[in-house]
């Protein structure tokens, strides 16, 4: 059974400078990968979705996958308060949607 | 602009009480879900429906049922609610089972007393 575990916990970074999110998962054959930013009390956004190894960027949000490593991290450029929310990592496989493996996410605060 | 709805927002009920919770989409999406979220866990889902009166299980789909008889409106029933049925509920909507983009709601916050 897929196991995603997504690290630091919480993460706290002055706004401006660059946060790192990480996420490792243990199927390897794993080939859909997406990080969601949940504000409190409101649903899931998607930021991007990447499919194979390498970089996929989305305005600020860039993602990098290493599937060889079981790796896949967010990087968000010039955070602003706003950004601060719960991220969260979701793997899936060929089935889709069905088979979805969420992380516990990492709560990410950007200080003024 | 596309938009997925839960309601209520917040719950409270006493165990033993049945529970409806309502979710709507306005895109037709085909596949709707249910899923939970709990405090260290990451969402998991009950139940799955690909159309009409054509509902899954998920991976948790004890002591849930589901209703679908819009494609734009899906519901999760508790029948005689328990008390770690304590949850935030989560429904998503996509245009179909694959690889497409989930669309998710606010949430609904539900306690169980």
């Amino acid at each position: 059974q897929q196991k995603v575990q997504q690290s630091p916990e919480s993460l706290t970074v002055s706004e401006g400078a660059m946060a790192s999110l990480n996420c490792t998962f243990s199927d390897g054959t794993s080939n859909n990968f997406r990080w969601y930013r949940q504000h409190s009390a409101k649903g899931l956004e998607v930021l991007v979705s990447i499919f194979s190894d390498g970089e996929k960027e989305e305005g600020r949000f860039t993602a990098h996958l290493n599937r060889a490593n079981l790796h896949v991290s967010l990087h968000i450029r010039e955070p602003q308060p706003s950004d601060s929310a719960v991220y969260l990592c979701a793997v899936s496989m060929n089935y889709g949607n069905e088979k979805i493996t969420f992380g516990a996410g990492t709560k990410l605060t950007i200080k003024p | 602009d596309m938009k997925v709805t839960q309601m209520p927002r917040y719950l409270i009920k006493r165990m033993g009480e049945n529970v409806l919770l309502e979710c709507g989409q306005d895109m037709s999406h085909e596949t709707m879900y249910w899923y939970r979220q709990d405090p260290g866990l990451g969402l998991q889902l009950i139940y799955i429906s690909y159309d009409v009166d054509s509902n899954s299980e998920g991976d948790i789909p004890k002591g849930y049922r589901v209703s679908r008889k819009k494609r734009e409106h899906f519901s999760l029933i508790l029948d005689s609610a328990k008390t770690n049925q304590t949850s935030v509920y989560f429904c998503a909507s996509s245009w179909d089972r694959g690889q497409d983009t989930q669309y998710f709601g606010p949430g609904t916050r539900l306690l169980v007393l």
